[in-house]
């Protein structure tokens, strides 16, 4: 089993629409949490990081960590199609020294 | 421009001849650190440093090498490449450590024949 579990998609939606995007994993001892977004042939990039528990909101994107369930989610409000990229959620234990990565869920909104 | 430089951005290469993908970031990071990218299998960390002449292996360490004897550069070593190396590969750099954000480079397309 994997340590960080993440459903590839594609997942296909129009524009305008919310989109969530989840991540589970295994290991309780990890504290901070990321999502990062990548376009088609580029790097990866941050786009939200949480310690722990609890919500936080940028813009259209919210993160959500349910340390209990050991679960993740971002949400995307009114998606538009430049929000079209692979996203990969990623998480690390306070004591180490890399980041865990799942395998990413491509997204596609649709004009 | 801060930025993560990797070069070659393509390479196609054949069982054997060695070869070496470089990585230069300009942010004064301490910490690097190169991945390899696989559909279905997401990001693995192959090696990484946590200073000038500190290295050591990530996940995925078996065929490569690394280096760092500058601060700026993080190369990547295949001695002696294989079919099974085929893959996308991704230099990082971070101010934090691993744990934290990391600054991706462009990406380095290897195929080995």
């Amino acid at each position: 089993q994997k340590e960080v579990e993440q459903d590839p998609g594609p997942l296909s939606v129009p524009e305008g629409a919310i989109v969530s995007l989840n991540c589970t994993y295994s290991n309780s001892a990890f504290q901070y949490f990321m999502w990062y977004r990548q376009y088609s042939r580029k790097g990866p990039e941050l786009l939200m990081y949480t310690y722990s528990s609890g919500n936080k909101e940028d813009g259209r994107f919210t993160a959500q960590v349910d340390k209990s369930s050991k679960y993740i989610s971002l949400f995307i409000r009114d998606s538009q199609p430049s929000d079209s990229a692979t996203y990969l959620c990623a998480m690390s234990a306070q004591s180490s020294y890399k980041l865990i990565f799942g395998s990413g869920t491509r997204l596609l909104v649709r004009p | 421009e801060a930025q993560v430089t990797q070069n070659p951005r393509y390479l196609i290469t054949v069982t054997g001849k060695k070869l070496t993908v470089t990585c230069s970031q300009n942010m004064n990071h301490e910490y690097m650190s190169w991945y390899r990218q696989d559909p279905g299998l997401g990001l693995r960390q192959i090696y990484y440093s946590m200073n000038v002449e500190v290295t050591d292996k990530g996940d995925v360490p078996e065929g490569y090498k690394v280096s760092r004897k500058e601060k700026r550069n993080f190369p990547l070593i295949l001695e002696s490449p294989s079919p099974n190396q085929t893959s996308l590969y991704f230099c990082a750099s971070s101010p934090f450590g691993g744990s934290g954000e990391l600054f991706f480079g462009e990406g380095s397309r290897l195929t080995v024949l």
